[in-house]
Parts: C-alpha cells; sequence; structure tokens
C-alpha cells in the first residue's frame, strides 16, 4: 500500500534554532516528493519539490533531501522564526498517476 | 497567489440537507481536486477531474458527487450531508498532474454538519 508517515507529529523549538523532520514512503514506481507548509487556518503551500534524480532542494531557510534508495525525505529549517509555526506536509507522487499522497504532516511550534 | 477559490469559506448545514461547495481557478488548469481534511489524517483524495466532463473517484468518494462542466469550475455535491462530513475541505489545481508540475491549493471551506 502506497504510504507516506512523518515524524515528529509535532515539535516546539525556540526561535532562532534549526529543527529537521522526516518522510518515509513507501510509493512506488516514485516520481517526485513535495514538501508543503500549511498554516493554520489556510491551504498548503508548496515548498519544495524533488523528483527522482535530485537529492537537495532549497528554498531560503528551507532545505529538503531526499535519499530514493531508502525512501526517506527530510526537510530542515534554519534559524527558525515565528513565522515559521505550521503544519509541515510531506507529499509523493508515483510515476503516471494523477494522485498526490499526503502525509499527515508534522506540527511545528516556534516559541520566541 | 494562484488564482483559486473556494466558495462558500464557512458553512454550517443540518443533517439530510444538499450541500455544494465550489472551486473556481484562473489558471486553465487541466487537473482538479477535492480533498478533506481531518484530525489524523493526511489530505485525503474525494474526486478529481482531469479535463472538462472527466472525473474519477478518490479514496474517500462515497457521499460525494463532482460536476465539472467548464474548466475554471469544480462543484461538490454532499447529497445528503451527514455528521461524518464534517471536515474541511480543499481544492487544489495542477497543469500536468502528480507527477507533473505544482498543485495549487484553495484557502479551504469549514463545513459543519448538524
Amino acid at each position: 500500500k502506497n504510504q507516506v508517515e512523518q515524524s515528529p507529529q509535532s515539535l516546539i523549538i525556540l526561535e532562532g534554532k534549526n529543527c529537521t523532520l522526516q518522510c518515509n514512503y513507501t510509493v512506488s514506481p516514485f516520481s517526485n516528493l513535495r514538501w508543503y507548509k500549511q498554516d493554520t487556518g489556510r491551504g498548503p503551500v508548496s515548498l519544495t519539490i524533488m523528483t527522482f534524480s535530485e537529492n537537495t532542494k532549497s528554498n531560503g531557510r528551507y532545505t529538503a533531501t531526499l535519499d530514493a534508495d531508502t525512501k526517506q525525505s527530510s526537510l530542515h529549517i534554519t534559524a527558525s522564526q515565528l513565522s515559521d509555526s505550521a503544519s509541515y506536509i510531506c507529499v509523493v507522487s508515483g510515476s503516471g498517476t494523477y494522485k498526490y499522497i499526503f502525509g499527515t504532516g508534522t506540527r511545528l511550534k516556534v516559541l520566541a | 497567489d494562484a488564482g483559486i477559490t473556494q466558495s462558500p469559506r464557512h458553512k454550517v448545514t443540518e443533517t439530510g440537507t444538499p450541500v455544494t461547495l465550489r472551486c473556481h481557478q484562473t489558471e486553465n488548469h487541466r487537473y482538479m481536486y477535492w480533498y478533506r481534511q481531518d484530525p489524523g489524517h493526511g489530505l485525503r483524495l474525494i474526486h478529481y477531474s482531469y479535463g472538462v466532463k472527466d472525473t474519477d473517484k478518490g479514496e474517500v468518494s462515497d457521499g460525494y458527487s463532482v460536476s465539472r462542466s467548464k474548466t475554471e469550475d469544480f462543484l461538490l455535491t454532499l447529497e445528503s450531508a451527514t455528521s461524518s462530513q464534517t471536515s474541511v475541505y480543499f481544492c487544489a489545481i495542477s497543469e500536468s498532474g502528480a507527477s507533473g508540475t505544482e498543485a495549487f491549493f484553495g484557502q479551504g471551506t469549514r463545513l459543519t454538519v448538524v
């Protein structure tokens, strides 16, 4: 069964600190992996998208990595800000499909 | 922001009544999706469309129907709302499907069935 699992479920860090969120997937055949940020009460917004051949992608203070062999991805947030408080969702797509498979997300809280 | 608008943004309805949610896009994207988001679950696909009048079921389609008579509009209908359909509903659009380009999401519709 195609699944996407994220850890931790929730995380609290102090402003200015770094953190890393994890995503493991079993989707096969694999096409691409995306990380989304979802603020409370809003729709998800894309941070990064990586295909099979890419193993890292950055978007400002967000850096995503992908290991297609172990089917793992991580999202690293550098120098966190209060505005980083949100849910971060890992989304995987299989080849030749119109569908996205969503993880349940990691809820990040950044404290002053 | 991508041109995608959901309406209404909030709705409270009674059990057994029909409800229609609208997703409107100005991007001329081919693919449109309806998802529901509930605590403890990732976004779950209800229905999707890959062109005008071309739709297919997702993993949680029971109790829902959709229609797409124009490229820009994708309607989700709950024929007879139940309390289990209380959720936040998101519409998404994509130019070339999940294996291709970016997917953009609407702001969501919070539906409460009492």
